[in-house]
């Protein structure tokens, strides 16, 4: 199985600070990455599929980057609204596999 | 607007089945996969299972944790996707998302619309 690794596992930042969320795979996943968003009592919404393609609708703050193993999502200008657990998924392989998540509290 | 709904969870006892369903609308359900993902009190997020479209054999994957007790069905005349689960254990205790899955070419799925998922309790 891969495994996904996401750092840190939280982070605290200030309106307006650039946010960096790291997520590392087990072995290369090309870009067959994707990023969700949960908000505390709400269902995951997802922000970024294929590592860097933002989805339709989700804010452009929000931008993806990496490829083989090692990706980043990108917060460039945090809102409160962003206040939630960030999770990355590949699906490169069977079983589907996510990253353990990354709670962003704002400061 | 893609609509999913999800029902049928409750409390139950080990060893015993549950059938969760969930209902689809505002997108031609039978051009999607449909997936499970589930959600554990406090943790993360789990892949459970999906089912391709009819026009890749309506074939299913599962994860190690549920495969052999758990099956992903659909009914593509009606909107409808389904998780038969038998053989109940505590640690299947969770919140259970009915998902849309997306794919690319080259790649396998991911989730692209969610429910707002049924909890799943299982104890004794």
């Amino acid at each position: 199985d891969i495994q996904m690794t996401q750092s840190p596992s939280t982070l605290s930042a200030s309106v307006g600070d650039r946010v960096t969320i790291s997520c590392r795979a087990s072995q290369s996943i090309s870009s067959w990455l994707a990023w969700y968003q949960q908000k505390p009592g709400k269902a995951p919404n997802l922000l970024i599929y294929k590592a860097s393609s933002l989805e339709s609708g989700v804010p452009s703050r929000f931008s993806g980057s990496g490829s083989g193993t090692d990706f980043t999502l990108t917060i460039s200008s945090l809102q409160p609204d962003d206040s939630a657990t960030y999770y990355c998924q590949q699906y490169s392989n069977y079983p589907l596999t996510f990253g353990g998540g990354t709670k962003v509290e704002i400061k | 607007e893609v609509q999913l709904v999800e029902s049928g969870g409750g409390l139950v006892q080990p060893g015993q089945s549950l059938r969760l369903s969930c209902t689809a609308s505002g997108f031609t359900f039978g051009d999607y996969a449909m997936s499970w993902v589930r959600q554990a009190p406090g943790k993360g997020l789990e892949w459970v299972g999906f089912i391709r479209t009819k026009a890749y054999g309506r074939t299913a994957e599962y994860a190690a944790s549920v495969k052999g007790r758990f099956t992903v069905s659909r009914d593509d005349s009606i909107g409808l996707s389904y998780l038969q689960m038998n053989s109940l254990k505590n640690e299947d205790t969770a919140l259970y998302y009915c998902t849309r899955a997306l794919t690319e070419p080259g790649g396998g799925y991911y989730f692209g619309s969610w429910g707002q998922g049924t909890l799943v309790t299982v104890s004794s």
